[in-house]
């Protein structure tokens, strides 16, 4: 079945650890995305990338980073830069640009920083 | 600066009722406008969009209205259904800075539907 893959579903890490979540995805969408969410927050936009081998920052980019090599993946390292790393990950692709915006959401990932 | 906002945080509805969440946005440059429905543990999955060249779209129980000059939208639900407890984001797409589509999301409202 097609879709987004995202592992490991929970995280546990102790502070200043770098940790790194994975995002895979079999849609062959060219753009894929990172996003944050906290509660009362929404969703906020952390990386973003359009094509391989390019991606830009988000509204929270802070403390993260990104690498995009293989035009099915898309993983998010959270360093210990972040101030406040605990929170739920979601990894999205999206078909192409220009279009209604619609993303397609993997499960998420759920760190929690000890 | 939130552009995009859903400012009922919670919203209970009797079952066979009708659902009617709200989102207001501040940019008049948004392209589309979605709905997202969101369960605990999961991401969200896409429920319905809308143009802000329409006024309205309808899909099913659906319906999601566009008022462009109050900077309104809305999502109704009719009737509605145990199965449509969720979080329900708002979500409008336009041009990021760089010149790129992006979304932005509003906080989201918890739909509680009572039985």
């Amino acid at each position: 079945d097609g879709g987004i893959t995202q592992s490991p579903k929970y995280l546990f890490r102790k502070e200043g650890q770098n940790v790194t979540l994975s995002c895979e995805q079999n849609l062959n969408h060219d753009a894929m995305y990172w996003y944050r969410q906290d509660p009362g927050q929404g969703l906020r936009l952390i990386y973003y990338s359009q094509i391989v081998n390019d991606f830009q920052k988000g509204d929270i980019a802070e403390g993260y980073s990104v690498s995009r090599e293989k035009k099915e993946s898309f993983p998010l390292t959270v360093t210990s830069a972040q101030k406040n790393p605990t929170a739920f990950y979601l990894c999205a692709s999206s078909p192409r640009t220009g279009g209604t915006g619609e993303l397609f959401f993997g499960e998420g990932s759920r760190l929690t920083v000890l | 600066d939130q552009q995009v906002k859903q400012n009922s945080p919670s919203l209970s509805v009797q079952e066979g009722r009708i659902s009617i969440l709200n989102c207001d946005y501040t940019n008049s440059m948004f392209d589309y406008f979605l709905w997202y429905k969101k369960y605990p543990a999961e991401g969200p999955t896409f429920l319905i969009s809308i143009s802000s060249i329409k006024d309205k779209n309808e899909d099913g129980r659906f319906t999601v209205f566009l008022n462009k000059s109050a900077k309104h939208l809305s999502l109704h639900i009719v009737p509605s259904q145990p199965g449509d407890s969720a979080v329900y984001f708002c979500a409008a797409s336009g041009l990021s800075n760089f010149g790129n589509e992006k979304l932005t999301f509003g906080t989201g409202t918890r739909l509680t539907i009572i039985p």
